[in-house]
């Protein structure tokens, strides 16, 4: 089993959809846990921490569920520009464990 | 500079040859991470430093590949012999300390091995 997954994607979505991304970890003692973003042959960067209480940022809500070893990640009212691909993010110890990542195509 | 500056950006080499790859973090982050990603592929970890020491090298993929890190800063990231599986984008990012905060990504360094 790996130690990130996610779900498989592609998710072809119309502009103004709502769309939500599931992830599951191996590792119980990880204490940290994210959602990045990467563009097409670009770098990951940061799009929000993941709190135990939920956390949200504008159109992103972010969940755990410790008990489950889940981590969701739900986009409203989707823009043309959150075509990425999304990538949950655990921590192993001092490390970073990636999971394969999602890809989200928004359509007009 | 503000940002985690890797060179070169591209590097094509031959199957044989050596290629050193190099990691500028962003001043006054400890940590510094190495992951490696193959076309269409997820992130794969090489190795991360905690200032000059590497706690976790188990992502080095064989011996042929190194790292070193030195004043707490600059590191390089070295492939021995290439291999044409070794062609991918090596990214470096950086962070305050290790395992907690935001991981910051260069752009990487793009290799491809003929």
């Amino acid at each position: 089993r790996k130690e990130v997954e996610q779900d498989p994607g592609p998710f072809n979505v119309p502009e103004g959809a709502t769309v939500a991304f599931n992830c599951t970890y191996s590792n119980s003692a990880s204490q940290s846990f994210f959602w990045y973003r990467q563009d097409c042959r670009k770098e990951p960067k940061l799009l929000m921490s993941v709190y135990s209480s939920g956390n949200e940022d504008g159109r992103f809500t972010a969940q755990l569920n410790r008990a489950s070893q889940y981590i969701s990640l739900l986009i409203r009212d989707s823009k043309l520009s959150d075509s990425a691909t999304y990538l949950c993010v655990v921590n192993k110890g001092q490390n970073f464990v990636f999971g394969p990542g999602t890809r989200l195509s928004v359509l007009p | 500079g503000a940002g985690v500056s890797q060179s070169p950006s591209n590097k094509v080499t031959e199957k044989g040859k050596d290629v050193e790859l190099r990691c500028d973090p962003i001043s006054g982050h400890t940590a510094l991470y190495w992951y490696r990603q193959s076309l269409g592929q997820g992130l794969e970890f090489l190795i991360y430093f905690q200032g000059n020491s590497a706690p976790d090298k188990s992502g080095l993929p064989s011996d042929r590949f190194s790292a070193e890190r030195t004043g707490g800063s600059v590191s390089t990231l070295t492939i021995q012999r290439t291999q044409q599986e070794d062609s991918a984008v090596y990214l470096c990012a950086s962070s305050l300390g290790a395992g907690g905060g935001e991981l910051f990504f260069g752009e990487g360094s793009r290799l491809t091995v003929l």
